[in-house]
């Protein structure tokens, strides 16, 4: 089956620093979708991606479907400390009706 | 809207006991997804719904394991019976197909099976 590869696994920077992440997968995805999940909720949207090379932003978040459809990456600018959680990553096929899940990034963001 | 609501929020139970979570989605919603999630597993998806019929059910465990959807607005994932394993944290999530599968989670279950 389909495999998301996330990295880093966690990250620990200081608030004000920006934050690159990645997910990778061995097939292509037609929708890549980044979610945060904050300590003890449920996952929550971020940024939706739907073409291959888009760019799309979110505030302080910006997210890329890489060209090849087999990758995107999530950016956070000047971190502050609600930053904190885990982020996910999840690809789509179109009308698979099912999103696969990256294993997450855990952030830390110290003041 | 409330979204998600799941229930209980936390579920303590002894091996070998029943237990039942409880999910109502966004109305208006008509995609329903039950995920587990673990340190060791992540968010595993382990079955999918449309219109309250089940789609994919290959997620799920073995067969102490059944969900169902009887309306639009109620589902449960039921285990009988409870083991250790099983301990995780459980969420519902729902969309609306056609709109490329924004989801929106609950607040999740959390179960500890003794």
């Amino acid at each position: 089956g389909q495999q998301l590869n996330q990295s880093p696994q966690s990250m620990f920077i200081q608030e004000g620093e920006d934050v690159s992440m990645n997910c990778t997968s061995s097939s292509i995805f037609n929708t890549w979708l980044w979610y945060k999940q904050d300590p003890g909720e449920g996952p929550v949207l971020l940024i939706a991606l739907y073409k291959a090379g888009e760019l799309t932003s979110n505030g302080r978040l910006t997210a890329q479907f890489g060209i090849t459809r087999k990758d995107s990456f999530l950016n956070i600018s000047a971190s502050i400390p609600s930053d904190v959680g885990i982020y996910f990553c999840a690809g789509q096929l179109s009308n698979a009706g099912k999103s696969t899940f990256g294993d997450g990034t855990t952030l830390t963001v110290k003041p | 809207d409330a979204g998600v609501i799941q229930s209980p929020r936390h579920e303590v139970t002894e091996m070998g006991q029943e237990v039942t979570l409880r999910c109502k989605p966004i109305s208006g919603h008509n995609s329903l997804f039950w995920y587990r999630q673990t340190m060791m597993r992540g968010l595993e998806l382990l079955i999918y719904f449309n219109n309250n019929v089940p789609i994919d059910d290959s997620g799920m465990p073995e067969d102490r394991f059944s969900a169902k959807m009887p309306n639009a607005s109620f589902s449960t994932l039921k285990i009988q019976p409870s083991e250790p394993r099983d301990s995780a944290v459980y969420f519902c999530a729902s969309s609306f197909l056609g709109a490329n599968e924004k989801l929106f989670f609950g607040s999740g279950t959390q179960l500890s099976v003794l």
